[in-house]
């Protein structure tokens, strides 16, 4: 089974509008951790915001909001008033609680462009 | 900028060849883990490096190997190329193990 599933391959949205990219999860761990990262045509992971799962409040980064819904296992990132510059690569990743090297696993990927 | 940086930035290779890639991790960071990103794919866990010693592997054949410095520097080592291991292989630092991971801006291989 995935343990990552993002659905939208591609998404476009404009200008100074919000969009939702979607994430689901699936671990049988109690402790893990939830990412998101950007990454550019010039290929670079940016790091834009992270969720853990004992965390009660919906994590916050500026324009990013991840809406973190454990008992549906999903882990959506909101980004408000989109900007050309947003227009990129994004993905969703997991670091689970157990495992010597804690290594992130990634989805897919959505590919997000911002129409002017 | 994280801090991290990866060379070469582009590579051509040829079936069966070898490939070395190189990462400079942050500094302070004694943690770095390498990721194979495949076209149009999420990147995918190859091994990590802890102290110069690996700490953890991904799916990938023995032929996939690496080192870690006492900088904590880092190498990735590919033997006999295949045409499947065209990626970009990406590298991050961290802090420690469990630490967050901040990537390089990663290397482009293409095996012809």
């Amino acid at each position: 089974a995935q343990k990552i599933t993002q659905t939208q391959p591609g998404m476009f949205v404009q200008e100074k509008e919000a969009v939702t990219l979607d994430c689901t999860y699936d671990t049988s761990d109690q402790s893990y951790g939830l990412f998101w990262y950007k990454q550019p045509s010039s290929g670079e992971m940016i790091f834009l915001i992270y969720q853990g799962s004992y965390d009660e409040q919906n994590a916050t980064e500026g324009r990013y909001s991840l809406n973190f819904q454990k008992a549906r296992k999903s882990a959506n990132l909101v980004i408000s008033a989109s900007q050309l510059g947003d227009s990129a690569m994004y993905f969703c990743a997991m670091r689970e609680g157990t495992g010597s090297a804690r290594q992130l696993t990634f989805g897919s990927g959505t590919q997000l462009t911002v129409l002017p | 900028e994280t801090g991290v940086t990866q060379s070469p930035t582009h590579l051509i290779k040829t079936r069966g060849q070898q490939v070395t890639l190189r990462c400079s991790s942050q500094s302070g960071h004694n943690t770095v883990s390498w990721y194979q990103q495949a076209l149009g794919q999420g990147p995918q866990f190859i091994f990590q490096y802890y102290r110069e010693e690996e700490n953890g592997r991904g799916n990938f054949p023995p032929r996939f190997s690496g080192l870690q410095f006492p900088n904590y520097s880092s190498e990735l080592n590919v033997n006999a190329l295949e045409l499947d291991d065209s990626a970009l292989y990406l590298c991050a630092s961290s802090l420690a193990v469990s630490s967050e991971q901040y990537f390089g801006p990663g290397t482009r291989l293409t095996v012809t």
